[in-house]
């Protein structure tokens, strides 16, 4: 089973700063997909990026953007110039590729606060 | 863009009632999985359905009942609720054609009393 795991349960970030969230994962699978979630107060799923794990390149998505190391299963997020519309709980997940590509595992979360 | 629909949106039982959470997947998607997220917690998986079968099961609890109908939306039965079920049921779809996307609901939230 695969399983994900996000060592920093709260970060903290000054506005316009950069923070980098980390995720580390574990699977004995070549084909998957990850993904960064955030979800606010409302609760609502919301998706950061993603990344395929075929591409050696790592995705980008305007301030957001991936370190993806394969080889160590690491997938961290970078936030740019760190807006106080970030502030929320960061998910990192993974998902397999696939005829049978289905549920995603999530993280335990870190909480990102920004400070103005 | 239609989204993925979820009903209710807010949700209010005492233990042991029955409830039943809707999901409408987005209009071509043809796989559905619903998750649990208790209070401070990630989303865990309970269960899929694609084409109308039952594709992969997590930690869903014995009381709990799901599936998928002809129009692909489905619709998740609990039953005998426990204080502990009090969550934020989310439901996500994919189409199978299409891995690497999966699109989440806004999410039922179920508080028992």
């Amino acid at each position: 089973a695969q399983t994900v795991t996000q060592s920093q349960p709260e970060m903290s970030v000054q506005e316009a700063e950069t923070v980098t969230l980390s995720c580390t994962y574990d699977t004995s699978e070549s084909d998957y997909y990850l993904f960064w979630y955030k979800q606010p107060p409302s609760r609502q799923m919301i998706l950061v990026i993603r990344q395929e794990a075929y591409k050696q390149q790592n995705a980008t998505e305007n301030r957001f953007s991936v370190n993806f190391q394969k080889a160590a299963k690491s997938f961290s997020l970078k936030i740019s110039d760190s807006q106080l519309g970030d502030a929320a709980m960061y998910f990192c997940a993974y998902r397999s590729d696939g005829t049978n590509a289905g549920k995603s595992t999530f993280g335990d979360g870190t909480t990102l606060t920004v400070k103005p | 863009a239609a989204g993925v629909i979820q009903s209710p949106r807010h949700l209010i039982k005492e233990k042991r009632e029955t409830a039943t959470l809707k999901c409408y997947p987005i209009p071509r998607h043809d796989t559905v999985y619903w998750y649990q997220q208790g209070p401070g917690q990630d989303p865990q998986f309970l269960i899929s359905f694609y084409e109308k079968m039952q594709s992969d099961k997590g930690s869903i609890p014995d009381r709990f009942s799901a599936q998928q109908f002809s129009d692909y939306h489905s619709e998740l039965n609990m039953s005998s609720l426990e204080l502990g079920d009090s969550a934020l049921y989310f439901c996500a779809s994919s189409s199978s054609g299409v891995h690497y996307e999966q699109y989440f609901g806004p999410g039922t939230r179920l508080t028992v009393t």
